[in-house]
């Protein structure tokens, strides 16, 4: 099976623009998730999409949203960007929604904001 | 909020030497998740802990779960290059959590 794969791998933004980025979760996932990753912060969880509806959300402003389609693929938006907002956002696919499911990870999206 | 200490943040081994990081919370879990970073990639899941006291292996690593679901550790043995990265745990309180919290990880070095 292929891995989740998300695209693009880079990017570089001027603050005030908006983003999106795009996740494919492994095939047969249903669940997707996204984290934001700086070497400050660490891995902070930002939402969780499961059967196109998100179902949890983590501590971020309301710039950041996501949505996830019927074939399980997912993309967030971040609008306005900010300095700050320069981190690896790593995409998650899981077989099913709740906790006792492994998480597999995305190679990121390297956002740079200048 | 709830919190869960990672510790240590650090750690430089030598070669062949072992190696243990640490998961507490204050509050009962309902299930940990361990997951480890290289250098550059992406975080990759390496084991679940469900019942209390459990105790899993992979080769040279030793996972375990505390009897009261507070603490896990993650034990590795005779450490090789093959070890450096972050590991993370991941944690969640009830059932209804949803996907997991990480913690703030533990970055291995290992000497050759």
């Amino acid at each position: 099976k292929a891995g989740v794969t998300q695209t693009p791998r880079y990017l570089i933004k001027t603050r005030g623009q908006q983003v999106t980025l795009s996740c494919s979760p492994i095939s047969g996932h249903r669940s997707v998730s996204w984290y934001q990753q700086t070497p400050g912060q660490g891995l902070q969880f930002l939402f969780e999409y499961f059967s196109e509806t998100q179902r949890n959300k983590g501590n971020f402003p309301g710039r950041f949203s996501g949505r996830q389609f019927s074939n399980s693929r997912s993309e967030m938006n971040v609008s306005t960007l900010e300095l700050g907002d320069s981190a690896l956002y790593l995409c998650a696919s899981s077989l099913g929604f709740g906790h006792l499911n492994e998480q597999y990870f995305g190679p990121g999206t390297r956002l740079t904001v200048t | 909020g709830q919190q869960v200490m990672q510790i240590p943040q650090y750690q430089h081994v030598q070669e062949g030497e072992d190696f243990t990081t640490y998961c507490n919370s204050s509050t009962t879990l309902s299930n940990i998740q361990w997951y480890k970073q290289r250098p550059g990639g992406h975080p990759v899941f390496l084991i679940q802990l469900v019942k209390s006291g459990e105790v899993k292996k992979q080769k040279r690593l030793t996972f375990q779960f505390g009897e009261a679901k507070k603490n896990s550790s993650l034990h590795i043995t005779a450490t090789q290059t093959t070890d450096v990265g972050t590991y993370f745990c991941a944690r969640s309180y009830n059932t209804n959590a949803g996907k997991s919290t990480f913690g703030d990880g533990t970055t291995l070095t290992v000497k050759p």
